[in-house]
This record gives structure tokens, C-alpha cells and sequence, in this order.
């Protein structure tokens, strides 16, 4: 089984600042089967971001994603007032499908 | 547009069964991997089980592995999760869930409280 640990667990920032999350692989997420979700309250995840890099449909481009092998970073360029919220890597390489234990963006 | 509707949550004590159920429109179901998630209130995402198209594959968690059943009727466009000998660390918000990949699209979840 992957794990996947993220990193900070609560990231305290101001809208307009830049936010640079981290999600951390036990062993190496073959193809870049990686994906990044958001959850606000009460909502159910959505998809943000999946082959590592690429922006789900009608995803904003101040998301962004990078890494592969076992580091990848989610980094949003600009925070938005609607983009504080929980936000979720996943691998989704194989059985069983792993996710992080989460980040939450909150406002400074 | 995708829709996922779950529905059969509820109240049931320890070492019952429950069935859930998840209504899917919007998309080519009898061509879709599906899977359920679920979310203890407050808590992270713990992946359940998934079912390939056809249902030749289903893979459970370890935690579910011999007391929840995973199903589908193409013909309904339905996908089930058949939970036997509950306990209460079942107790969360189980979703319904999409796979094309990545889950790309998810429901809105029904709840299920195990509790004497």
C-alpha cells in the first residue's frame, strides 16, 4: 500500500498570498497517477488536479501541479477568497487507492 | 451533467447489515469504473471498494475486506454497497464515486451512523 503523507497539516495564509502544498509517497506513484482534490465544508471533494500536472475541466490556471516519483506539490499562484478549504492528494495507480491525510488553507 | 445520488444511510446498530444505493446519470454508466469513499465527519477520505465496468473486478480496503459487498445493475444504472456485520468504526459519510482515472466526479454522500 502507498502512503501518502502531506505536509503542513494547516497552512495559514492571507487572499492573494501564494500557497505551496506537499504530498509525499512511500514508494514511487508509477505513471504519475497522482491527483489533487478540494473539499469545503459540507461539500464533497472535487477534482483538481490528476496526472500529477494536469487541471481537471473548469479548473482555474492559478492551480497548478508538479512532482513525480514520490514528491509532487500543489501550488496555488494566488489564493482566491473561495479556495480556503481542505485539499486531498491522491494515488490512483491501483487497488487500494490511497489518499493523504489532508492539508487545510485557512485565512491568516 | 453527472449526477451520483446515494441513498440508504442511516441508524443501525452494531453487527447489522445495510445496503446503499447510488443512482447515476449523465454519463455512459455501463462504461465507468465506479468506487465508494467514505468520510468520518470531521476526518479524511478512506477509500471503500470499487467495481470495474462489467464487475469482473472488485477490490475492497482491508477494513471492509469479507463484510461489505460491492454490486452494480448496468440495466438501472445503480451502484451498491452491501454492508454486513457493521461496527462502529463504519460510522461516516459514504460516497459515491466515478473513476475515469482520477475520481472525477463524486456524490454527495449519504450517512451511516453505527451505534447502540
Amino acid at each position: 500500500e502507498i502512503v501518502l503523507t502531506q505536509s503542513p497539516g494547516t497552512l495559514s495564509l492571507s487572499p492573494g498570498e501564494r500557497a505551496t502544498l506537499s504530498c509525499r509517497a512511500s514508494q514511487t506513484v508509477s505513471s504519475s497517477y497522482l491527483a489533487w482534490y478540494q473539499q469545503k465544508p459540507g461539500q464533497a471533494p472535487r477534482l483538481l488536479i490528476y496526472g500529477a500536472s494536469s487541471r481537471a475541466t473548469g479548473i482555474a490556471d492559478r492551480f497548478s501541479g508538479s512532482g513525480s516519483g514520490t514528491d509532487f506539490t500543489l501550488t496555488i499562484s494566488g489564493l482566491e477568497p473561495e479556495d480556503f478549504a481542505v485539499y486531498y492528494c491522491q494515488q490512483y495507480g491501483g487497488s487500494p487507492w490511497t489518499f493523504g491525510q489532508g492539508t487545510k488553507v485557512e485565512i491568516k | 451533467e453527472v449526477q451520483l445520488v446515494e441513498s440508504g444511510g442511516g441508524l443501525v446498530q452494531p453487527g447489522r447489515s445495510l445496503r446503499l444505493s447510488c443512482a447515476a446519470s449523465g454519463f455512459n454508466f455501463d462504461n465507468s469504473a465506479m468506487h465508494w469513499v467514505r468520510q468520518v465527519p470531521g476526518k479524511g477520505l478512506e477509500w471503500v471498494s470499487g467495481i470495474s465496468a462489467g464487475s469482473s473486478d472488485t477490490p475492497y480496503a482491508d477494513s471492509v475486506k469479507g463484510r461489505f459487498i460491492i454490486s452494480r445493475d448496468n440495466a438501472k444504472n445503480s451502484l451498491y454497497l452491501q454492508m454486513n456485520s457493521l461496527r462502529v468504526e463504519d460510522t461516516a459519510l459514504y460516497y459515491c464515486v466515478r473513476r475515469s482515472g482520477p475520481f472525477d466526479y463524486w456524490g454527495q454522500g449519504t450517512l451511516v451512523t453505527v451505534s447502540s
